[in-house]
């Protein structure tokens, strides 16, 4: 599965939009982003995923680049419950042979300040 | 619908010993995988079960063993405890498709502690 990269850490004002950022430049044709987000001592929730179009649901806004080497996670009103590690995580879709396995890379902290 | 369940929630054990953990998918899910989060190593993939049999395996020592029921309930098991082993191990479960790609739900997790 490819890489990922993302900031370490990041803020963000209650009511404003929380951009995530995250580089994945070795992506292949057949992996998916995916994004999670985990908040202390839960399970990672999962939040949403795309192949090569932008994806909005619920929760959040994904938006591919057109190369598909970067996305930017998008939740349109933050609020302090969305304070959480957010992940990133690109892989095969479709019963490839890592099917089953997510490779959880370190994510971005995220803090939503009030 | 109701979510990934495992149990217990917490349990303490003392090295040597052994332990199993159990995971009951969301309904109509027939992957179960499970992994350990610890705060050195971060989120580990430990193996994945679909239709009862081990499907894929992350880099664990044979101390660590599953398996799957047919009712896709799972159970996992360590064997001779090391203070190592002290982690969140998680749950996940998801429909295993052919097309597209489906999400994997996590459930709380059990915290095990060994002393």
């Amino acid at each position: 599965d490819a890489k990922t990269t993302q900031p370490p850490s990041m803020d963000c004002a209650e009511g404003r939009a929380a951009n995530l950022p995250c580089n994945h430049s070795t992506i292949s044709g057949n992996e998916y982003v995916y994004w999670y987000r985990q908040i202390h001592s839960q399970g990672p929730q999962y939040i949403i995923h795309g192949l090569k179009n932008n994806e909005t649901n619920e929760m959040a806004s994904l938006i591919i680049t057109e190369d598909r080497k970067s996305s930017t996670l998008i939740l349109p009103h933050a609020t302090l419950r969305d304070t959480a590690v957010y992940y990133c995580i690109v892989r095969v879709g479709g019963g490839g042979t890592s099917y089953g396995k997510l490779t959880f890379g370190q994510g971005t902290i995220l803090t939503v300040h009030p | 619908k109701a979510g990934v369940t495992q149990t217990p929630r917490y349990l303490i054990k003392t090295r040597g010993q052994q332990v199993t953990l159990s995971c009951s998918p969301i309904s109509g899910h027939r992957s179960v995988s499970w992994y350990q989060q610890t705060p050195g190593q971060g989120l580990q993939f430990l193996f994945e079960y679909f239709s009862e049999t081990q499907r894929n395996k992350g880099n664990f020592p044979g101390r660590f063993s599953g398996r799957q029921f047919s009712n896709s309930r799972s159970e996992m098991n360590v064997s001779t405890l090391e203070l190592g082993d002290s982690a969140l191990y998680l749950c996940a479960s998801s429909l295993r498709g052919t097309e597209g790609d489906q999400p994997q739900h996590f459930g709380d997790g059990t915290r095990l502690s060994i002393l």
